[in-house]
């Protein structure tokens, strides 16, 4: 498809278990951008790559959320050892170049249930 | 830092009616912003976006937006409201400086439902 694809679109899972969410971007889209979108905290910014590297990680929630990308191309964000905190909708976003002034082209996310 | 404000949480508006949600935003400097809408279920779709130039931004689905620097505003506006324009919307600017590289910043939403 021409759009951002991420799977799974749900998933549950037990508290301490750790989750893998996976996003393939535009292609050709050199920038990756993860967001969670929680009901007390709106939408925060997680991570951004350009192409595989990813510059800032000081977004990231706590040490057990991790991410990488791939070939320039598919990202990965891990949770370890998931908290009932950490349920939310997982957004991935790519724009061309990772410039303010780029749109944002949005994936319909993972809603991640930890019970 | 730069933070994005919608005061609104929640809009009731008729079928037909017009719309505004409003949004301030927070940045010395030309700031670089969009609109979005998010469906149940969906994702974010770009409605319209501001960067510079004419101050009065058309975008998709008959909705416009206007950048006013004096109020540091950028509402989105709609002169008549149908049943699929419920959704939730979001206003955002792109983040600047200080190491930043694009990511956005978001409103709180404003969810907007619509009485046929």
């Amino acid at each position: 498809g021409a759009g951002v694809s991420q799977s799974p679109s749900n998933k549950v899972t037990e508290k301490g278990k750790d989750v893998e969410l996976r996003c393939d971007p535009i292609s050709g889209h050199t920038a990756l951008y993860w967001y969670r979108q929680s009901l007390g905290q709106g939408l925060e910014f997680l991570i951004y790559f350009q192409g595989n590297s990813a510059p800032d990680k000081s977004g990231l929630p706590s040490d057990r959320f991790s991410a990488e990308r791939t070939g320039g191309s598919v990202s990965t964000l891990t949770i370890q050892r998931t908290q009932q905190e950490d349920s939310a909708v997982y957004l991935c976003a790519s724009s061309l170049v990772p410039n303010p002034n780029q749109p944002q082209h949005f994936g319909d996310g993972t809603r991640l249930s930890i019970l | 830092a730069q933070s994005v404000t919608q005061p609104d949480i929640h809009i009731t508006v008729s079928e037909g009616a017009s719309l505004e949600l409003r949004c301030n935003y927070s940045y010395g400097a030309t700031p670089y912003l969009f609109w979005y809408v998010q469906s149940p279920g969906q994702g974010l779709q770009l409605l319209l976006k501001y960067f510079s130039g004419d101050t009065l931004v058309q975008g998709i689905k008959g909705f416009e937006a206007e950048f006013k620097r004096s109020q540091s505003s950028f509402n989105l506006r709609k002169p008549s409201v149908h049943w699929s324009d419920a959704a939730e919307y979001f206003c955002a600017v792109g983040a600047q400086g200080g190491g930043s590289q694009g990511n956005l910043i978001f409103g709180k939403g404003t969810k907007l439902s619509v009485k046929p």
